[in-house]
């Protein structure tokens, strides 16, 4: 059984880097064509995806945060972090971590088929 | 960056069919995936591969894919399926989702 859970601050003022972690069980990001992925969703608002760390460390992220943004994997204790610098008022969402799987042989085209229950953060001074 | 467009809401009655579109350049030659999204819980993958439906998922969950469009399809819609939908496409190696459908079953 796949589970993922998101833990982190839930306030965090502008300008400071948030830090999330991601802690999973049921999957080694050691296996072939394995990955976790960022996604958030501000209040109301539609899903935003944000990174993804594959499980040959390979790391695709959003063109519009990518500068902001750094995702790293911990396979022996089965946890993604996720680093966004310089937050503001707009990054107030609630961020959720979910399994990637990928079936076509290209191991960039996959979906989301496991989320975590996200962990909202709120940016305010 | 590539955009995926979907209505903002579509309305059906109980056990009618909806049909949910969600439009791209050449989306057709790319894998959608649908996610289904009740108020205040995580989103449940409801289709993948344009038509493919995971385990656990009711039959009356169907997908299609040709041209620009995607369409998710539920039949028979029941009250339960009441839930904002979101679309996903891969495009140059970084993910896209769609702005998301509020279907109101009526």
């Amino acid at each position: 059984q796949i589970t993922l859970k998101e833990s982190g601050p839930t306030l965090v003022k502008p300008t400071q880097t948030l830090t999330l972690t991601c802690t999973f069980s049921g999957f080694s990001l050691s296996t072939t064509a394995v990955g976790v992925g960022w996604i958030r969703q501000p209040p109301g608002k539609a899903l935003e995806w944000l990174a993804l760390i594959y499980w040959n460390d390979d790391t695709p992220y959003n063109p519009s945060v990518r500068i902001k943004l750094t995702i790293t994997k911990d396979t022996s204790k089965n946890q993604v972090v996720l680093t966004m610098t310089n937050v503001g008022p707009v990054d107030t969402a609630t961020y959720y971590c979910a399994h990637f799987s990928s079936t076509t042989g290209n191991y960039y085209v996959g979906y989301f088929d496991f989320w975590g229950q996200g962990t909202p953060v709120t940016v305010s001074s | 960056s590539y955009e995926l467009t979907q209505p903002p809401s579509v309305s059906v009655s109980p056990g009618q069919t909806a049909s949910v579109p969600c439009s791209g350049d050449k989306l057709g030659d790319k894998y959608a995936s649908w996610y289904q999204q009740r108020p205040g819980q995580s989103p449940v993958l409801v289709i993948y591969h344009d038509h493919k439906r995971p385990s656990g998922i009711p039959e009356r969950f169907s997908g299609s894919s040709s041209g620009n469009t995607a369409t998710l399809t539920i039949s028979g819609t029941q009250a339960m399926d009441e839930a904002q939908y979101f679309c996903q496409a891969w495009d140059s190696n970084t993910v896209a989702f769609g702005g998301g459908t509020k279907l109101t079953v009526l």
